[in-house]
């Protein structure tokens, strides 16, 4: 079936370096690449997305890059901060003909102070 | 606010009781989902709704009931849990198919 594979599931950077996750997917008709945070007891929040028609999406810190040929995106987090400690989860849908969507196992993110 | 909502927040129960969760969002979201969280496997779509009426399986929908009689309402039902339901359930509803909003999860365990 389809599936989503996340790595690393743990990650740990100075404060003021940069992270990288990294997620492939299995299902060529997923069109659509969110990702969240989940802080340690909370529910998940968009952080950033990006649709199958562009390669490549800024919001400040964060970035994610698509490659739609190698099913590959990746989450970018630069000058990370304590704060940005928490559980990513990277995810593929289908934005049409549906509603399924596959999620990533998650990686932990520590950023040392 | 616009919100997500989820009860009960904590639950309890024994093998074989039947159980509902509730959901509810004020935001006139057609989709809406339930996942489960479970430790090492992120989140896994249980069951999502398109519309009032529509409804379809996940990626583990075994075990577990769905209904979408009111647009607001997604209640998660198990008709006879077992202790490998144990986990952290999290509703979830978004306009269209894109970002979507999670409720505050409801961690079930089952004896």
């Amino acid at each position: 079936g389809e599936n989503v594979e996340q790595h690393p599931s743990t990650l740990s950077v100075q404060e003021g370096d940069s992270a990288v996750i990294k997620c492939t997917y299995s299902d060529s008709a997923s069109n659509y690449f969110p990702w969240y945070k989940q802080e340690l007891g909370k529910r998940p929040q968009l952080i950033i997305d990006i649709r199958s028609n562009v390669g490549e999406k800024k919001d400040q810190r964060i970035a994610v890059t698509l490659n739609k040929t190698a099913k590959h995106f990746s989450l970018h987090i630069t000058e990370t901060q304590p704060e940005d400690s928490a559980v990513y989860f990277c995810a593929a849908s289908m934005r049409t003909g549906g509603f399924k969507t596959i999620f990533g196992a998650g990686t932990r993110l520590f950023v040392k102070a | 606010e616009a919100q997500v909502t989820q009860n009960p927040r904590y639950l309890i129960t024994v093998t074989g009781k039947k159980l509902t969760v509730t959901c509810s969002q004020n935001m006139n979201h057609e989709y809406m989902s339930w996942y489960r969280q479970d430790p090492g496997l992120g989140l896994r779509q249980i069951y999502y709704s398109m519309n009032v009426e529509v409804t379809d399986k996940g990626d583990v929908p075994e075990g577990y009931k769905v209904s979408r009689k009111e647009k607001r309402n997604f209640p998660l039902i198990l008709e006879s849990p077992s202790p490998n339901q144990t986990s952290l359930y999290f509703c979830a509803s978004s306009q269209r198919t894109d970002t979507q909003y999670f409720g505050p999860g409801t961690r079930l365990t089952v004896l």
